[in-house]
């Protein structure tokens, strides 16, 4: 089964430290996106890729935040100067292009990587 | 500001029983999609069931259906015959068509199975 990957799974970290996640989303699906999962609580959007474009970006995504998605297949998300407040899940998904009479705007999630950051 | 609310933290249902989650969302805008993901613990969120905003007709998947209220910006999930795998975190989303393809979710519901 080639569904959403993402690597690492779980990654612990101290405060002021870079860290960066990767995503491989289902093959051929053009559309990529980022979301931030803390305990308890659903899942925020963060940005959004079409192809190798970002064309939305959420007001979550401080400075410290770059997401990239270079030749538009896998993506990784870069967290600068990591603060406390940055632990969380983060999710990413993606979807196919759309086809006229097909729902294709379905997003298939990732497992997620989980960040502790101390 | 757009905002899903799912009122139940925890549901609880006995096994082969049926259980309601309510879903609630605030839009002015006329053309979307809700849906509904399951979340179970430590695995990947899947999703259980859509609804375009334009049908009326509500959306049914195996088990699980929705009840689709535009007027009142209703939309719960009713799950039948609950297995113990129907155990997870729900939640609540919708994407605005107008607005690009990000999903807005609620904080969710957690639905306990008892066997």
């Amino acid at each position: 089964d080639t569904g959403v990957s993402q690597d690492p799974r779980h990654k612990i970290t101290k405060r002021g430290q870079n860290v960066t996640f990767r995503c491989d989303p289902i093959s051929e699906h053009n559309r990529l996106y980022w979301y931030r999962q803390t305990l308890g609580q659903g899942p925020e959007f963060l940005t959004y890729f079409q192809n190798e474009a970002q064309l939305e970006k959420s007001r979550l995504l401080s400075d410290r935040f770059s997401a990239e998605r270079p030749k538009g297949s896998f993506s990784t998300l870069e967290i600068q100067r990591t603060e406390q407040g940055d632990s969380a899940m983060y999710l990413c998904a993606s979807s196919p292009w759309p086809v006229a009479g097909i729902p294709t705007d379905t997003q298939y999630f990732g497992p997620g990587t989980r960040l502790t950051v101390l | 500001a757009q905002t899903v609310t799912q009122s139940q933290p925890e549901m609880s249902v006995q096994e082969a029983e049926t259980v309601t989650l309510s879903c609630t969302y605030d839009t002015s805008e006329s053309d979307y999609y809700l849906f509904w993901y399951k979340q179970p613990p430590s695995r990947q969120m899947i999703l259980v069931i859509r609804q375009e905003a334009y049908k009326q007709q509500n959306a049914t998947e195996n088990r699980f259906s929705v009840n689709f209220q535009k007027a009142a910006k209703s939309f719960s999930l009713k799950i039948s015959d609950s297995q113990l795998g129907d155990a997870a975190m729900y939640f609540c989303a919708y994407r605005i068509k107008a607005a690009g393809n990000k999903l807005t979710f609620g904080g969710g519901t957690r639905v306990l199975v008892k066997p």
